[in-house]
């Protein structure tokens, strides 16, 4: 079945330090990614997104380029902030059977950032 | 306001008596759906709703009911809560369609506790 894999975390950095959050899957097929952020004490929101190979999703700074060959959706941002302290998720949705019930979510990682 | 809003926030309950947690959107979705989320674990979906009427089971089903009589409530329901039913609850719309192409949009969680 699909399968998101994060790396371990919790992760903490400094501010202005550079970000990265490794994501891999397993999938049949091409399917689609996303990036979701969790704020404390709130729901999950989409922070980006990539429907096929070689999209890069970006906003509020992030960005996740969608990579085939190696079957990863790593996140990414050049300077983080302390307003981007939130646990990060990295999710799928596969394009066949079962394409419109549900996100596959990896396990998430926290996010700390430090003045 | 766009909203998914979930109640109550916060519930501590023994075990077997039974309870519900509601959940509601103002967005028009079709597509509802409730997942759990657990230290280590992710988030796992309980149950999902293509539209009225029509409800399936997602991966981790047992111990919960649900119903979808009008397109706006998706409310969730234990039966008889075990502890092992200890944990964060969110409800999440989506217009329809795909989940390839529309995103997720999440409620602020529920916290339960099961004695």
């Amino acid at each position: 079945g699909d399968s998101v894999t994060q790396m371990e975390g919790p992760v903490t950095l400094s501010e202005e330090a550079f970000l990265t959050i490794n994501c891999t899957y397993t999938a049949t097929g091409y399917p689609s990614l996303f990036w979701y952020v969790q704020y404390p004490g709130e729901g999950l929101q989409l922070l980006l997104k990539a429907t096929k190979a070689d999209d890069k999703g970006s906003n509020k700074g992030f960005e996740a380029t969608y990579r085939k060959e190696t079957t990863s959706f790593h996140l990414e941002k050049g300077s983080v902030q302390v307003s981007d302290s939130a646990v990060y998720f990295c999710a799928l949705s596969s394009l066949y059977t079962g394409a419109n019930s549900k996100l596959t979510f990896g396990k998430g990682i926290t996010l700390s950032v430090r003045p | 306001e766009a909203q998914v809003t979930q109640n109550p926030r916060y519930l501590i309950t023994v075990t077997g008596k039974k309870l519900t947690v509601t959940c509601s959107q103002n967005m028009n979705h079709e597509y509802m759906s409730w997942y759990r989320q657990d230290p280590g674990l992710g988030l796992r979906q309980i149950y999902y709703s293509m539209n009225v009427e029509v409800t399936d089971k997602g991966d981790v089903p047992e111990g919960y009911k649900v119903s979808r009589k009008e397109k706006r409530n998706f409310p969730l329901i234990l039966e008889s809560p075990s502890p092992n039913q200890t944990s964060l609850y969110f409800c999440a719309s989506s217009w329809g369609g795909s989940l390839r192409n529309s995103p997720l949009h999440f409620g602020n969680g529920t916290r339960l506790t099961v004695t």
